[in-house]
């Protein structure tokens, strides 16, 4: 147990629909993590907050977006669901950065859109 | 920018056997380099990291990388496989602690009886 949570385990939903997937980082880690896993695209960072603000961007499209709140944990929304978004995403945390602490991974979420 | 190729998208070796795990980089900056490990159905685990420090790295459950900056390679080894170390590897490169990271379309490692 990485100490990561994520919420709901599974997902289904359809096209055209908005869902939002919940992520508690580590007790004391300021940093979330999003990425996404699929077949087609591979391993995907999407976007990183610390503290409650973005930080980093990666390759997250218009129609997702995501935050950090005061308590720290983190909601990925994501609207107009097609198809392609099918996909696991997980959610990580680290007390800063990536280089200077080890990034701790949740079991993920399985986004299925028929 | 970044980019990561791990050669092999999947590796056999006998159990007890050499395990070498192949990622070459690109990047237009010095990197940070990593090494992860995905068992099924679960996340990713990180296994060693690459920060400018040694450039040999140890990591966990026996694995070590070594950072090559001629080769632009950062290989990953362990010298006796066990079973339990059958799943996917992921090797991955950051230009800067705070920008994304780039992930290697991975390596899934099977271990021979």
């Amino acid at each position: 147990d990485s100490g990561v949570t994520q919420t709901p385990k599974h997902l289904i939903t359809a096209t055209g629909q908005r869902v939002t997937l919940r992520c508690s980082p580590r007790s004391g880690d300021l940093s979330v993590y999003w990425y996404q896993q699929s077949l087609d695209q591979g391993l995907q960072f999407l976007i990183q907050y610390y503290n409650g603000e973005e930080r980093a961007k990666g390759n997250i499209l218009e129609r997702f977006s995501a935050q950090q709140f005061p308590d720290l944990h983190s909601e990925l929304n994501l609207s107009s669901l097609e198809l392609g978004d099918s996909a696991l995403y997980f959610c990580a945390s680290s007390v800063v950065d990536i280089v200077t602490d080890t990034q701790y991974f949740g079991p993920g979420t399985r986004l299925t859109v028929l | 920018a970044q980019s990561v190729t791990q050669l092999g998208s999947h590796v056999s070796v006998s159990e007890g056997a050499l395990v070498l795990l192949r990622c070459n980089y690109s990047s237009s900056v010095p990197p940070y380099l990593f090494w992860y490990v995905q068992y099924p159905n679960q996340g990713l685990q990180l296994l060693l990291k690459y920060t400018s420090a040694a450039t040999l790295v140890k990591g966990i459950n026996g694995f070590e990388a070594e950072f090559k900056k001629s080769e632009t390679s950062f290989h990953l080894t362990k010298p006796s496989a066990h079973m339990s170390d059958a799943a996917e590897y992921f090797c991955a490169v950051s230009g800067d602690r705070d920008d994304k990271i780039i992930f290697g379309k991975g390596t899934r490692l099977h271990i021979l009886p």
